[in-house]
């Protein structure tokens, strides 16, 4: 079964710091998603990684995937309070012909102005 | 164009006793995905349908179910209902497929006393 591991679960920052959350996951998956989810919200996508060395960028948040050690990286760079929410990943489970998304536990990011 | 909504938003209920929540999905999306939220568990997949056919199926037991109308609006019910089963229930759709960028409802809040 997929299991997926996000860390830190807790991050608190400075504005105008930089940082990077990690996503691994253990078996195999051709597709990796970034969620952002603020308080009492639903969740918003972020990003869709679909292939070994993509990178997307939005604003300060840097997504990337590296499917041969089952790693994506979530960087931000220079926070902004705007910034503080849960970041969740997802990875595509596909096994005996079904399909689930599968998510990692969420990395709830505070940043401190 | 109009974002996927849930009904009811809130919604509390006594062990035993069996809920429907609803999902309209966006305009033009024809798959429906279901996910139940919990601080413990996190995110969990329960089901998607596509076409008012149930593709794909999480690891829940069968008091869990769903059904998707002709217009795509799916419903999800709970029977006989137990304290665990508090949770955010959210509800997400894509076009074609939950490989597709998923695009996810407000969520309906369930407690169950």
């Amino acid at each position: 079964e997929l299991k997926v591991e996000q860390n830190p679960l807790f991050l608190s920052m400075q504005e105008g710091k930089n940082y990077t959350i990690y996503c691994n996951y253990s078996t195999t998956s051709d597709r990796l998603y970034w969620y952002r989810q603020d308080p009492g919200k639903s969740l918003e996508s972020l990003f869709v990684l679909l292939s070994n060395g993509a990178v997307k960028q939005e604003g300060r948040l840097m997504a990337s995937l590296d499917t041969k050690a089952r790693l994506s990286t979530l960087h931000i760079t220079a926070a902004v309070h705007d910034l503080s929410a849960t970041y969740f990943c997802a990875v595509d489970e596909v096994k005996g012909g079904s399909e689930k998304l599968v998510f990692g536990k969420g990395t709830k990011l505070t940043v401190n102005p | 164009k109009a974002g996927v909504t849930q009904t009811p938003r809130y919604l509390i209920k006594t062990r035993g006793q069996q809920v429907t929540l609803s999902c309209s999905p966006i305009s033009g999306h024809r798959s429906v995905s279901w996910y139940q939220q919990t601080p413990g568990q996190g995110l969990q997949f329960l089901f998607e349908y596509f076409s008012e056919t149930q593709r794909n199926k999480g690891n829940f037991p069968g008091r869990f179910s769903g059904r998707q109308f002709s217009n795509s609006r799916s419903e999800m019910n709970v029977s006989t209902l137990e304290l665990g089963d508090s949770a955010l229930y959210l509800c997400a759709s894509s076009f074609r497929t939950s490989r597709e960028t998923q695009y996810f409802g407000p969520g309906t809040r369930l407690l169950v006393l």
